[in-house]
């Protein structure tokens, strides 16, 4: 059964550490998301890959945030230094090439508590 | 201005009741699609339905349905017979530059509805 697998699950943290989050997409896909969940914001595109090109970054805070696909069997977020307001659910997706309808296909989330 | 919106943060619904919920769009992209997620409270993000905006008909996945009023920009989840694992928040999203390769490939979500079933 094909899923994006996310790590850690869940990560405490404290304020000014870094943090990275990990991604393996589903194999043959060329899309990859990061999505971030708040309760007042929703859900929010933070960046996204095509065939392992960063595309659309514009989401990120950019002083803080990065996001890489060193490979096709990796996503990578981190967060260098972390701060409070960055607390929150971080989603991987990943879609299948172009001609699809464009469902994404989700990780279950690694949620971030920064204190 | 908001590309998705959904307009009820929650709802009740009796177990064996259909329930509708609400999503409109707004978008000058005429190639489109909309898509349906439940996210249950262990978190992740489940894929229900997708409409696309050239499909003649309205789209049915088993118990659920989209009921798609282009004119109006709106494209309703139906939820037919709820059971009690029904319960948990519904997003309506967005993918614009569907069929013609232009598009972002990303999906734009709205706020979300919380459904409650009640037994």
């Amino acid at each position: 059964d094909a899923r994006v697998t996310q790590t850690p699950r869940h990560k405490v943290t404290e304020m000014g550490q870094e943090v990275t989050m990990r991604c393996q997409p589903i194999l043959g896909h060329n899309t990859v998301f990061w999505y971030r969940q708040t309760m007042m914001q929703g859900l929010e595109l933070l960046a996204y890959f095509r065939n392992r090109a960063p595309l659309d970054d514009s989401g990120m805070p950019k002083d803080r945030f990065s996001a890489e696909m060193p490979d096709a069997t990796l996503a990578t977020l981190k967060i260098q230094p972390s701060e409070p307001r960055d607390s929150a659910v971080y989603f991987c997706a990943s879609g299948p090439p172009w001609g699809n309808t464009g469902e994404l296909f989700f990780g279950e989330g690694s949620r971030l508590t920064v204190l | 201005a908001q590309k998705i919106t959904q307009t009820q943060p929650g709802m009740f619904v009796q177990e064996k009741e259909a329930v509708t919920l609400d999503c409109t769009y707004d978008t000058s992209d005429p190639s489109y699609g909309l898509f349906w997620y439940k996210q249950p409270s262990s978190g992740e993000m489940i894929f229900l339905i997708y409409q696309g905006s050239y499909d003649q008909q309205n789209a049915t996945e088993g118990r659920y349905s989209l009921n798609f009023q282009k004119a109006r920009k709106s494209a309703n989840l139906v939820i037919s017979a709820s059971q009690l694992g029904d319960s948990a928040m519904y997003f309506c999203a967005m993918r614009e530059g569907l069929y013609s390769g232009a598009g972002s490939y990303q999906l734009t979500f709205g706020k979300g509805t919380k459904l409650s079933v009640i037994p």
